[in-house]
């Protein structure tokens, strides 16, 4: 079993749709969890990081994490084109900042 | 300028061929990682280097081999490429204390 699950299957939406996204892991020492956005052609850039348990808000993106289920999600409301990307879960442990990546899920929003 | 540049951006080579690629940064980081990416696979770690004297091995350095010249420049070579190593690689830097990374642009390597 891979540290890091993330289906990477597509996911095509409708402009103002809620994206939602979600990773599981199995390594109960993580406890940094990040949510990274790839444009086509880039490298990927931070867009969300939580520490432990919890929500995260910041503008239209939630960042979620269950600690008790090894299951951490992100929300994305009222998506636009410009979200259009791959979006790759991350998480380290405490003291060993390595990351650990999920496989990736590529979004398209269609305007 | 960016602060973790990758050159080349894009490169073509022969199967046997021996190429280098290079990383350097002006984060002022310690810790330095090369990725591959491959569609459906995602990120997948070959090398990572936490200070000058440290070489670490990910999940797939076989075929591959690194120098930290210093801690600003990080490079990957391939002794001698095969068409399975076509792919995008990927140079990032983190800082001692921070979790983020710090990714390049990325460099298209295709195998021939």
């Amino acid at each position: 079993q891979k540290e890091v699950e993330q289906d990477p299957g597509p996911l095509s939406v409708p402009e103002g749709a809620i994206v939602s996204l979600n990773c599981t892991y199995s390594n109960s020492a993580f406890q940094y969890f990040m949510w990274y956005r790839q444009y086509s052609r880039k490298g990927p850039e931070l867009l969300m990081y939580t520490y432990s348990s919890g929500n995260k808000e910041d503008g239209r993106f939630t960042a979620q994490v269950d600690k008790s289920s090894k299951y951490i999600s992100l929300f994305i409301r009222d998506s636009q084109p410009s979200d259009s990307a791959t979006y790759l879960c991350a998480m380290s442990a405490l003291g060993n900042n390595r990351l650990a990546f999920g496989k990736g899920n590529q979004v398209v929003v269609i305007p | 300028d960016a602060d973790v540049t990758q050159t080349p951006r894009n490169r073509i080579t022969k199967t046997g061929k021996r190429i280098m690629l290079e990383c350097s940064q002006t984060k002022g980081h310690d810790r330095m990682y090369w990725y591959r990416q491959d569609p459906g696979l995602g990120l997948r770690l070959i090398y990572y280097s936490f200070d000058v004297k440290d070489i670490n091995k990910g999940e797939i350095s076989d075929g591959y081999s690194v120098s930290r010249q210093a801690q600003a420049k990080f490079s990957l070579s391939l002794e001698s490429a095969i068409p399975n190593q076509t792919a995008l690689y990927f140079c990032a830097t983190q800082g001692h204390k921070n979790t983020e990374a710090f990714f390049g642009q990325g460099t298209r390597l295709t195998v021939v």
